[in-house]
């Protein structure tokens, strides 16, 4: 079974440009969530989608936002990038959301903001 | 708010050796508990879970103890190895709230 995919792996991007990232959850997962990973504030969890709806919201600015699709697949976006932004953002599926289900971690997609 | 506390935040142990890391939550109502690796490069992997209605769980070399009562909980790995080398977060859930230690960097010595 195929783990949670992301895409791209790697990025660079200029300040006050957007970015797209992309996750495949597990088959069958329902649930997505994305966290923002830096060196200094840790997993910090941006949002989380559930059968196309957001569920719950992260303290990030309304800069940064999602959508998920029918599929399950989700997108965040990312506009207007500041430097604070690189960072690794990491996507998590789960069967269903809520109440202590397991989350699978993608690999994640390196953002460098120049 | 609530928050997970997790120490140390380095932990170098000679291999063979026994690694403990310790995580502390401030919500009684969490529920769950899993522990997270993560080797460079990658992302986060599930190694062992505990729910609140147990006290400890073991696979293999990791166990994983709770603790309600104080609100914490421990990582066990015994006869460690240099593939044990890695981050390690703990995480604690209450219905769809998720909130992460800031993760221990565990180095096995030669």
């Amino acid at each position: 079974k195929a783990g949670v995919t992301q895409t791209p792996r790697y990025l660079i991007k200029t300040r006050g440009q957007q970015v797209t990232l992309s996750c495949s959850p597990i088959s069958g997962h329902r649930s997505v969530s994305w966290y923002q990973q830096t060196p200094g504030q840790g997993l910090q969890f941006l949002f989380e989608y559930f059968s196309e709806t957001q569920r719950n919201k992260g303290n990030f600015p309304g800069r940064f936002s999602g959508r998920q699709f029918s599929n399950s697949r989700s997108e965040m976006n990312v506009s207007t990038l500041e430097l604070g932004d690189s960072a690794l953002y990491l996507c998590a599926s789960s069967l269903v959301a809520g109440d202590g289900n397991t989350i699978y971690f993608g690999e994640g997609s390196w953002l460098t903001v120049v | 708010g609530e928050n997970v506390e997790q120490h140390p935040s380095t932990l170098s142990v000679q291999e063979g050796d026994s690694a403990v890391i310790k995580c502390t939550y401030s919500d009684s109502a969490s529920n769950y508990f899993p522990w997270y690796k993560q080797e460079l490069g990658k992302g986060p992997q599930l190694i062992i879970d505990i729910r609140s209605n147990v006290g400890e769980k073991k696979d293999q070399r990791i166990a994983v103890t709770l603790n309600k009562t104080a609100k914490h909980f421990s990582l066990h790995i015994t006869e460690t190895q240099p593939e044990d080398s890695a981050v390690y977060f703990c995480a604690a859930t209450r219905d769809d709230k998720i909130i992460f230690g800031k993760g221990t960097r565990l180095h096995i010595l030669p």
